[in-house]
């Protein structure tokens, strides 16, 4: 298996835009998680699904923050309108059962200026 | 908050020399796990210690757990200039269900 794959890898944007992230989890996986990371909170687990169905949102940060599993094999993070204090790398991450080890993707370096 | 905080913030050790570094948390935990980031990359799991236990290996790694104390140490012996990364515990609280939820992380640089 390739690992979770994450898109795209650098993403530089203007404020007000919409951004997606896409992430692709590994097969078998039930369970998919979105992380942010900075320096100054450190890494922030924004939502996870369970079987495509989300489960936890209690971290994404405001309304402008969007996450969808349309299938087991695709997930987006939506950030709609931008600000430049979303600039972050975000991370998608897959597990076979909760509360287990996480497989990480490589990230994508979201830039808003 | 942070669940779990690690101790030191950034250690730097000579190739050869073991490096030690420590994660306390607040609640009771099912289990705690160590994660292993390099520059620029995700995070790659290294070991997961349950709380019915006190110690695991893997390779050179060395993990200690003590509930009572609500801490944790990760011991990486014979430390290499390929070690250098940013080394972060997670937590799998208790009534948590299975939120892990990361500490701020140790820079480890290990100088050849």
């Amino acid at each position: 298996d390739a690992g979770v794959i994450q898109s795209p890898r650098h993403e530089v944007t203007e404020m007000g835009q919409e951004v997606t992230l896409r992430c692709k989890p590994i097969s078998g996986h039930d369970y998919l998680f979105w992380y942010r990371q900075t320096m100054m909170r450190g890494l922030e687990l924004l939502i996870y699904f369970n079987n495509n169905v989300p489960i936890d949102d209690s971290g994404m940060p405001e309304d402008r923050f969007s996450a969808k599993m349309p299938n087991a094999s695709f997930s987006t993070l939506k950030i709609q309108p931008s600000e430049p204090r979303d600039s972050a790398v975000y991370f998608c991450a897959s597990s076979l059962a909760l509360g287990e080890k996480l497989f990480f993707g490589s990230g994508t370096q979201l830039s808003v200026l | 908050s942070q669940q779990g905080e690690e101790d030191p913030q950034a250690l730097s050790i000579q190739e050869g020399e073991n490096a030690t570094m420590n994660c306390s948390y607040k609640t009771s935990i099912n289990n705690l796990q160590w994660y292993r980031q390099n520059s620029g990359r995700g995070l790659v799991h290294l070991i997961l210690i349950r709380s019915n236990e006190r110690e695991k290996h893997s390779g050179r790694l060395r993990v200690t757990l003590d509930t009572s104390k609500k801490s944790s140490s990760l011991l990486i012996t014979a430390s290499r200039a390929a070690d250098t990364a940013s080394y972060f515990c997670a937590t799998d609280a208790k009534g948590n269900t299975g939120k892990l939820i990361f500490g701020q992380g140790t820079t480890l640089q290990v100088k050849p």
